[in-house]
């Protein structure tokens, strides 16, 4: 059960985009449609901000969009604001009932 | 109020055990699976374990099968986690979350359990 992959910091300015991804393998990511994005604020609980690649829940900006292709998810958010300012966890289903997570994006809005 | 309420973190020798309780208020808890998801100090998430509704199909990943025990009671609204033969590396804070719709939908604050002697 290897963690997913993601790169360990992006930026970008108030106002643009950015996009954070998260790589898996044909087990977790790529076999199955059961990706699920968190934003963590420093000493917060994590807070569910897309779920099944795409989906937002209540309450989500429609700033935050997800999408995934082949063994790759990402996450994009646009018309940064200084609030988005956080860490980002992908999270795949893999198999037999157990899920996986990523190690985790820190994304600083300059 | 809609909230996960964790407590019965601690420290403990290596070696030792603890028990993690769960409150749920302000939601069905009998519609949801529920899980404990771990973040060790300054690292990312880990999945735990996960239960079904009633409580009787159980899932572990592989780094505490075996020491870890998930179990609820649906009559309290409660979540625990059994945890025995604990090493340092379970040093954690530990987070209950409901897993309906195959998503970690609500999340408590967490306890910490810090394993050191």
């Amino acid at each position: 059960q290897s963690a997913l992959t993601q790169d360990r910091s992006v930026s970008g300015s108030p106002g643009q985009s950015v996009t954070i991804s998260c790589t898996g393998t044909s087990n977790d990511i790529g076999g199955h449609d059961l990706v699920s994005w968190y934003q963590q604020h420093p000493g917060k609980a994590p807070k569910l901000m897309i779920y099944d690649i795409s989906q937002r829940p209540s309450g989500v900006p429609n700033r935050f969009s997800g999408s995934k292709f082949g063994n790759t998810a990402s996450l994009t958010i646009s018309g940064l604001q200084a609030e988005d300012e956080a860490d980002y966890y992908c999270c795949s289903y893999s198999g037999l009932y157990h899920w996986v997570f990523g190690g985790g994006t820190k994304l600083t809005v300059l | 109020e809609v909230q996960l309420v964790e407590s019965g973190g601690g420290l403990v020798q290596p070696g030792g055990s603890l028990r993690l309780s769960c409150a749920a208020s302000g939601i069905t808890f009998t519609y949801h699976w529920m899980s404990w998801v771990r973040q060790a100090p300054g690292k990312g998430l880990e999945w735990v374990a996960n239960l079904n509704e009633p409580g009787n199909d159980k899932y572990y990943s592989d780094s505490v099968k075996g020491r870890f025990t998930i179990s609820r009671d649906n009559s309290k609204n409660s979540l625990y986690l059994e945890m025995d033969s604990l090493r340092a590396e379970d040093t954690a804070l530990y987070y209950c979350a409901t897993h309906g719709g195959r998503k970690f939908g609500l999340w408590g604050q967490g306890t910490l359990v810090t394993v050191s002697s």
